[in-house]
């Protein structure tokens, strides 16, 4: 049974801080990614990676960065937070590009 | 890029009704077309999924049917419950892209 976690289920932060949001998979999957859900807009691809220190920008990467220094883990870097970073992110994982992807939990950050 | 456009964003059915959800996108060259459930407050998981090669897939209650010329693909759930209540996604991935998501539609299933 796959599991893909989140650090954190909410988080509020203020603008300015740099934030950090983790993710650990358990089925030493190759890709991993980072997507933002606000209502009406679907789930938007932020960041993934395709390999250890691999990672290629998605359709909405401005103002995130991401780390992947271990296979497991994915790391969602807001370097310096605003309050329209407010939202559902959502991490998933998965075999190869074109199989199921497997979402975490999400963390709704807050950016007061 | 790729352009995915879902329809309708909320559809409200009785129990034991169908319920139909269509997607279209732009990419032709587009081969892979998962639809995912996300229930209230829970992760979005799988369903059911369909590869370019195939026209129709089911599995017990839901169907996901591919018209590859008109560029859409459509789900469809028969004999809704209440538990079948939820936002459904569609998403388009083309040969080794990731995938795009459609905007969602909520279903509401009423007893």
């Amino acid at each position: 049974d796959v599991k893909v976690t989140q650090s954190s289920r909410y988080l509020v932060k203020r603008t300015g801080e740099k934030v950090f949001l983790e993710c650990v998979q358990d089925m030493d999957h190759e890709n991993m990614f980072w997507y933002r859900q606000d209502p009406g807009l679907g789930l938007r691809l932020i960041y993934f990676s395709y390999d250890v220190k691999m990672k290629e920008k998605g359709d909405i990467p401005e103002g995130y960065s991401v780390s992947r220094e271990k296979k497991e883990r994915f790391s969602l870097i807001l370097e310096s937070a605003s309050t329209n970073q407010t939202s559902m992110y959502l991490c998933a994982s998965s075999l190869s590009r074109t199989v199921e992807q497997f979402f975490g939990p999400g963390t709704r950050l807050t950016v007061l | 890029g790729e352009n995915v456009e879902q329809h309708p964003s909320t559809l409200s059915v009785q129990e034991g009704d169908s319920a139909v959800i269509k997607c279209t996108y732009s990419d032709s060259a587009s081969n892979y077309f998962p639809w995912y459930k996300q229930e209230l407050g829970k992760r979005p998981q799988l369903i059911i999924d369909i590869r370019s090669n195939v026209g129709e897939k089911k599995d017990q209650r839901i169907a996901v049917t591919l018209n590859k010329t008109a560029k859409h693909f459509s789900l469809h759930i028969t004999e809704t419950q209440p538990e079948d209540s939820a936002v459904y996604f569609c998403a388009v991935s083309e040969g080794y892209s990731t995938l795009t998501f459609g905007k969602g539609t909520m279903l509401l299933v009423s007893p």
